[in-house]
């Protein structure tokens, strides 16, 4: 399978703990995308990457994310000192090139208790 | 302030019936309309707009972009239960990175047998 892969499926976590999502993109796409969706919502971007620059963050990013792009490969996105607002399905896309269309992953589920 | 509204929120249908989605949207400085198929996990691209006037079809599936009403529909014909997902309409615009889709909130089709 050469879609977008997303580890893991499912988090279950208190709070005040840290995660780490990791999100695997089609290999010959040098953009990456992460989306937050909420139930009964669309998904709301967070981040962009162009190869290993982070070239945009929403302001729904507050300073407890953080996301990388080592080597312009896969991506990681981790959340410090969740809340339980933070409970959501965290999306990874990537694009082939400017304007072309997002292919989505299968989504993390991230349950903070 | 940018958005993306999706009519209705919800629909229930008998299968062979024909649907109408329908996408309106208020951005600055448009670049392209996609339509995304949902079924619980990823959403899955079903086609990208650019151009007024001109139908994309896929199968059952059509959608088309009016840019001076600032709205798009989308239609499927003879719906099958294999139908029933949340279509979610996305725009992106010049404001943002080329990846930073505005969403609208989803129409969640239910197809009965």
């Amino acid at each position: 399978d050469t879609g977008v892969s997303q580890n893991p499926r499912h988090k279950i976590t208190k709070r005040g703990q840290n995660v780490t999502f990791r999100c695997d993109p089609i290999s010959e796409h040098n953009r990456l995308y992460w989306y937050r969706q909420t139930l009964g919502q669309g998904p709301e971007f967070l981040t962009y990457f162009q190869n290993e620059a982070q070239l945009e963050k929403s302001r729904l990013l507050s300073d407890r994310f953080s996301a990388e792009r080592p080597k312009g490969s896969f991506s990681t996105l981790e959340i410090q000192r969740t809340e339980q607002g933070d409970s959501a399905m965290y999306l990874c896309a990537s694009s082939y090139r400017d304007n072309s269309p997002l292919h989505f992953g299968n989504g993390t589920r991230l349950t903070v208790t | 302030e940018d958005k993306v509204v999706q009519s209705p929120l919800s629909l229930v249908v008998h299968e062979g019936d024909t649907v109408t989605l329908n996408c309106s949207y208020e951005v600055t400085n448009f670049r392209s309309l996609l339509w995304y198929k949902q079924e619980k996990k990823a959403p899955t691209f079903l086609f990208m707009l650019t151009s007024s006037g001109i139908e994309k079809k896929s199968g059952r599936l059509s959608s088309i972009l009016d840019k001076k009403e600032l709205f798009s529909i989308l239609n499927i014909t003879a719906t099958q239960t294999g139908d029933s997902a949340v279509y979610l309409c996305a725009v992106s615009h010049d404001g943002g990175s080329q990846g930073n889709l505005i969403f609208g909130k989803g129409t969640k089709l239910s197809v009965k047998p």
